[in-house]
């Protein structure tokens, strides 16, 4: 069964304490991972894609990471406005542009 | 520029009332999706159209209909709402591309509340 699956569930980190999240994923067949932020009370908000084992994407503080079997979204030198929950979603091969989340990491950055 | 509306925001309804979620898009995608978002739990898809006059079932379409007589608008139906349905729900859209590259829009979500 694909399954998607984020670690820490919650993450509270110091004002420019770098840390990283992990998003580990069990598909059939990966055509992509997505990482998305979502603001409380608001829908998510699309981040990076990543296709292929080694790739890397960066969005100022953030940086997303792609292995074999795992994600990585690296937090350098946090602010509390990127306080937030981060969310990872896979997309399998073969499905109907289906998109399976993760439950998420609840990041909490304080100054 | 709007983007994805949602309405209602909020709602309370009572065991077999019936109710429709409305979503609609001002950015001419041809994609649209309804998921439901529950604490401890990934984003799971209900229902997703892939154009005007299309709908297709997703992962948890159970106790939902939807339907897309235009492009723009993704109607959500519950015909008899159970406590079990009791969750915020994000209409979200893209384009064929952004079905490929992940990039979908969402909107800020309707959370629903069945006594």
């Amino acid at each position: 069964e694909d399954q998607v699956t984020q670690s820490p569930e919650a993450l509270r980190l110091q004002e420019g304490e770098s840390s990283s999240l992990n998003c580990s994923y069990t598909v059939s067949g990966l055509r992509g991972l997505f990482w998305y932020r979502q603001d409380p009370g608001k829908g998510p908000e699309f981040l990076f894609t990543l296709y292929s084992a080694g790739e890397e994407k960066e969005k100022e503080r953030l940086k997303a990471t792609l292995t074999k079997k795992e994600s990585f979204l690296h937090i350098t030198a946090p602010k509390p406005e990127d306080s937030a929950t981060y969310l990872c979603a896979v997309q399998v091969s073969g499905g109907y542009n289906k998109l399976i989340f993760g439950a998420g990491t609840r990041l909490a950055v304080h100054p | 520029n709007a983007g994805v509306t949602q309405t209602p925001k909020f709602r309370v309804l009572k065991t077999g009332q019936s109710m429709t979620l409305l979503c609609a898009q001002d950015m001419n995608h041809e994609y649209m999706y309804w998921y439901r978002q529950d604490p401890g739990m990934g984003l799971r898809l209900i229902h997703y159209s892939v154009g005007e006059g299309t709908t297709a079932k997703g992962e948890v379409p159970d106790g939902y209909n939807v339907s897309r007589l235009k492009k723009q608008n993704f109607l959500l139906g519950l015909e008899s709402a159970a406590p079990s349905q009791t969750s915020v729900y994000f209409c979200a859209s893209t384009s064929p591309q952004g079905a490929n590259t992940g990039e979908l829009f969402f909107g800020e979500g309707s959370r629903l509340t069945v006594l």
